[in-house]
């Protein structure tokens, strides 16, 4: 059964700081693996989608990376902004659905 | 943002009534999904369709059903709703399955308590 975690669960940063979030997936039969953000009160919002034959994807300050091999992906958030606070949720692609990750609930201080 | 729309937004109901909930897309994707969100838990698929009339369960579909009679409406229902019903439910789109090819897009969510 595939189970997808996300550590850290909760993180803290000053405004500028470059940081990553973790996911890791047990099973690396995956098509691909999505990257979402919600806000409180509000649905998700696609990030970045990273097929199961790429390595990494890149939006804006954003940077993705998957490998497959070792049940790993990486969102990493260039110069981080207050506006970046959220929770960030990974979903690995697999057979009929999503699997989802717990998230991680991210505050950027000003 | 894919045009998703979910109804109603908020519901307050009591145990034991029939509740229905709608999602509405407007990109005519194939596959649409009804996930429930609860804290502890992440988000876990109830059910999701593959086409008009063509629907199957997810990890959490007792007590729910489901029906598409057109492309673009995907209806979730609680027969009977009880307490433990009490979640945020979202609906999501795309256009392959699992969304292989393409991104999985989000409604709103509908806040559903039930009483």
């Amino acid at each position: 059964k595939q189970e997808v975690t996300q550590i850290p669960a909760a993180l803290s940063v000053p405004e500028g700081e470059n940081l990553v979030l973790n996911c890791s997936f047990t099973d690396s039969a995956i098509y691909n693996l999505q990257w979402f953000r919600q806000d409180p009160g509000k649905g998700l919002t696609s990030l970045l989608l990273i097929q199961s034959s790429q390595r990494e994807q890149t939006s804006g300050r954003l940077n993705a990376s998957l490998d497959k091999s070792s049940g790993r992906s990486t969102l990493y958030i260039a110069a981080s902004q207050p506006g970046d606070s959220a929770t960030y949720l990974c979903a690995v692609g697999s057979s009929y659905k999503l699997i989802f990750g717990s998230g991680t609930r991210l505050l950027v201080r000003p | 943002d894919a045009g998703i729309t979910q109804s109603p937004r908020h519901k307050v109901t009591e145990t034991g009534t029939p509740v229905t909930l709608r999602c509405h897309q407007t990109e005519n994707h194939r596959y649409m999904y009804w996930y429930r969100q609860d804290p502890g838990h992440g988000l876990r698929l109830i059910h999701y369709s593959y086409g008009v009339k063509d629907t199957d369960k997810g990890e959490v579909s007792d007590g729910y059903s489901v029906s598409r009679s057109k492309t673009e409406d995907f209806l979730l229902t609680l027969e009977s709703a009880t307490s433990s019903q009490t979640s945020v439910y979202f609906c999501a789109i795309s256009e392959d399955r699992s969304a292989k090819n393409t991104e999985a897009f989000f409604g709103q969510g509908t806040r559903l308590t039930v009483v």
